[in-house]
């Protein structure tokens, strides 16, 4: 089956602009995750989405950074007025259990 | 203490060598736990759950060690394509979020 996409593959963006990444993920799965990895470094948790409930923001790293998941599918992560420190890969996975599947990601390059 | 720690490595092993690695969790409410494998450059997937009473999956074995808050993952036989990064897992019982271990880089060498 289809699994974890997220689109673009790769975005370029000045610094100071804003960013939209998107995640669509396996259908039927409730929980939806976002990381995000620097080069050479491990998994950075941003923010968890669980269904109806409030998402765990507690990660993300400061209010530049939001995120919606809309009709419990979908999701957006909107990065505001990039920094050249938010160039990284940005992750998703999704889940139904604890075990995670995770989108190829977006390389993010803020130049 | 982190919650869950991993040595980084890398770990340099010829071809066909057993190698194991550990990892430990700090919260003895842990009840899932898992090893990833992550290749240069992609995204994690999942390459085995770990079960309390261990589990083996052709060349690879993982054990949990509760009462020290570990587990493990032996790779015998090592092959060239076992060169990546591991990812340990752990995940508290009712809830789906889980936090990762900064990972072990593996170099099986010709």
């Amino acid at each position: 089956g289809a699994g974890v996409s997220q689109s673009p593959s790769n975005k370029v963006t000045e610094k100071g602009k804003d960013v939209e990444l998107r995640c669509d993920p396996i259908s039927g799965h409730t929980a939806l995750y976002w990381y995000r990895q620097s080069l050479g470094q491990g998994l950075e948790f941003l923010i968890y989405f669980q269904g109806n409930s409030a998402p765990d923001k507690s990660g993300l790293p400061s209010d530049r950074f939001s995120a919606e998941r809309t009709g419990g599918s979908v999701s957006t992560l909107t990065i505001q007025r990039t920094q050249q420190e938010d160039s990284a890969v940005y992750l998703c996975a999704s889940s139904r259990t604890p075990e995670q599947y995770f989108g190829p990601g977006t390389r993010l390059t803020v130049t | 203490r982190k919650e869950v720690e991993q040595d980084p490595g890398p770990f340099n092993v010829p071809e066909g060598a057993t190698v194991a690695f550990n990892c430990t969790y700090s919260n003895s409410a842990s009840q899932s736990f898992f090893w990833y494998r992550q290749d240069c450059r992609k995204e994690p997937k999942l390459l085995m759950s770990v079960y309390s009473s261990g589990n083996e999956d052709g060349r690879f074995t993982a054990q949990l060690n509760r009462a020290s808050q570990y587990i493990s993952l032996l790779i015998r036989d090592s092959k060239l394509s076992d060169s990546a990064t591991y990812l340990c897992v752990v995940n508290m019982m009712g809830y789906q979020k889980v936090t990762f271990g900064t990972g072990t880089k593996l170099q099986v060498i010709p």
